[in-house]
């Protein structure tokens, strides 16, 4: 299976600022990952597809880039509202697998 | 409007099964694989298992296979997953997720406790 090894698992950061949060896949997996948020009592919500794809309705401050085993999600200026629970998924084979999740935490 | 609604959560013994559902409206189920993802209480996610459009392949984590089974009925536009000999680290909210390169859009989710 490939394992997906996500960091930080925790970030404290204030409004304005930029984060990175990054995945890396334990094989090639091409662009096939996903970013999601996800909110406490929430279903999660796809931000990123094919590691660079903006979700339709998602703020520009989102951005994701890499391919192959290594992947960033950005977020340029936090905004109140981005304070969540963040996961890479990739998809390239089954079985599908997630990262362990970063809280983003003010 | 597009929207996926699960059911059949609830208190279940250990040893016990379960049937989880899946209602869809607003899109063409036919047309889309479909997934199953839980998290525990205060844990990560974790996918489970995926079917194709017209069920020829289902795919389950290595740690479902075998008491797992996912199914859909592309004529009632649902999705199901049925859960035998349930354990208590089966506890959590299982949701139903569209899926296109991935789960795409999700379902409210349904929570199985098992306990006794």
């Amino acid at each position: 299976d490939i394992q997906m090894t996500q960091s930080p698992s925790s970030l404290s950061a204030s409004v304005g600022d930029r984060v990175t949060i990054t995945c890396r896949a334990s094989q090639d997996i091409r662009n096939d990952l996903n970013w999601y948020q996800q909110k406490p009592g929430k279903a999660p919500k796809r931000l990123i597809y094919a590691a660079s794809s903006l979700e339709s309705g998602v703020p520009s401050r989102f951005s994701g880039s890499g391919s192959g085993t290594e992947f960033t999600l950005t977020i340029s200026s936090l905004q109140p509202e981005d304070f969540a629970t963040f996961y890479c998924l990739q998809h390239n084979k089954y079985p599908y697998t997630f990262g362990q999740g970063t809280k983003l935490e003010i | 409007e597009v929207q996926l609604v699960e059911s059949g959560g609830g208190l279940v013994k250990p040893g016990g099964s379960l049937r989880l559902s899946c209602a869809v409206s607003g899109f063409t189920f036919n047309t889309y694989s479909m997934n199953w993802v839980r998290q525990a209480p205060g844990k990560g996610l974790e996918w489970v298992s995926a079917i194709s459009t017209g069920s020829s392949y289902k795919y389950y984590a290595d740690s479902m296979k075998g008491r797992f089974t996912i199914s859909r009925d592309n004529a009632k536009n649902s999705l199901y997953l049925q859960i035998n000999s349930l354990r208590a680290e089966d506890t959590a909210v299982y949701y139903c997720a569209r899926g296109v390169g991935g789960p795409e859009l999700w379902g409210q989710g349904t929570l199985v406790t098992v306990s006794s």
